[in-house]
């Protein structure tokens, strides 16, 4: 079945330590999303790309990096910059931006 | 600043009662409107999507939204819930083509059996 994977669905940092979450489809998108999930604040967009290669950041990218080297991979990392990084973090993808987004099952990334 | 705005944070409702959740945007161009749900312990789905067209849309189990442009809301409802419909509802639209969505910060609902 095509979807999306993140990995790892738990994960936790030491202060000052980067950490780099996985997000894999094989839907065939062009495009993929990172989000921030926190109780009532909804979604928000940390980083978006739209084609192989080339990334925006979003509303929250502070503290955050991304890589798309490859159109089926879209890691986050989450480096020590990112003061408080507790929380939930979802992936995305679409056909194009625009479209109805397809969800990973998200990682939640703890400190330690 | 493009925004949407949920405003029931947390609604409680008996099975069989009717639903209306709120969903509000800041803008007056093109938009495409979206509502999301996530189940407990599942990923967020797609409920339903408005592009152009009949403002009322149907979407999957039984939920239903209309587009009122004058008021600029994209309000989702049912007529009757169940108990299974206890989940997290997000609405989000997409301003003028643009490569990403906007997502409100989310209704949780609580169906009492």
């Amino acid at each position: 079945d095509g979807g999306i994977t993140q990995s790892p669905k738990y994960l936790f940092r030491k202060e000052g330590q980067n950490v780099t979450l996985s997000c894999e489809q094989n839907l065939n998108h062009d495009a993929m999303y990172w989000y921030r999930q926190d109780p009532g604040q909804g979604l928000r967009l940390i980083y978006y790309s739209q084609i192989v290669n080339d990334f925006q950041k979003g509303d929250i990218a502070e503290g955050y990096s991304v890589s798309r080297e490859k159109k089926e991979s879209f890691p986050l990392t989450v480096t020590s910059a990112q003061k408080n990084p507790t929380a939930f973090y979802l992936c995305a993808s679409s056909t194009q931006g625009g479209q109805p987004q397809h969800f990973g099952d998200g990682t939640r990334l703890s400190i330690l | 600043a493009q925004s949407v705005s949920q405003h029931n944070h947390h609604v409680i409702l008996s099975e069989a009662a009717s639903l209306e959740l709120g969903c509000n945007y800041s803008y007056g161009g093109t938009v495409n409107l979206f509502w999301y749900v996530q189940y407990p312990g599942q990923h967020l789905q797609l409920l339903l999507k408005y592009f152009s067209g009949d403002p009322l849309v149907k979407g999957i189990k039984g939920f239903e939204a209309e587009f009122i442009k004058s008021k600029f809301s994209f309000n989702l409802r049912k007529p009757s819930v169940q108990w299974s419909d206890t989940a997290e509802y997000f609405c989000a639209v997409n301003y003028g083509g643009a490569q990403k969505l906007v997502f409100g910060q989310g209704t949780r609902l609580t169906i009492n059996p």
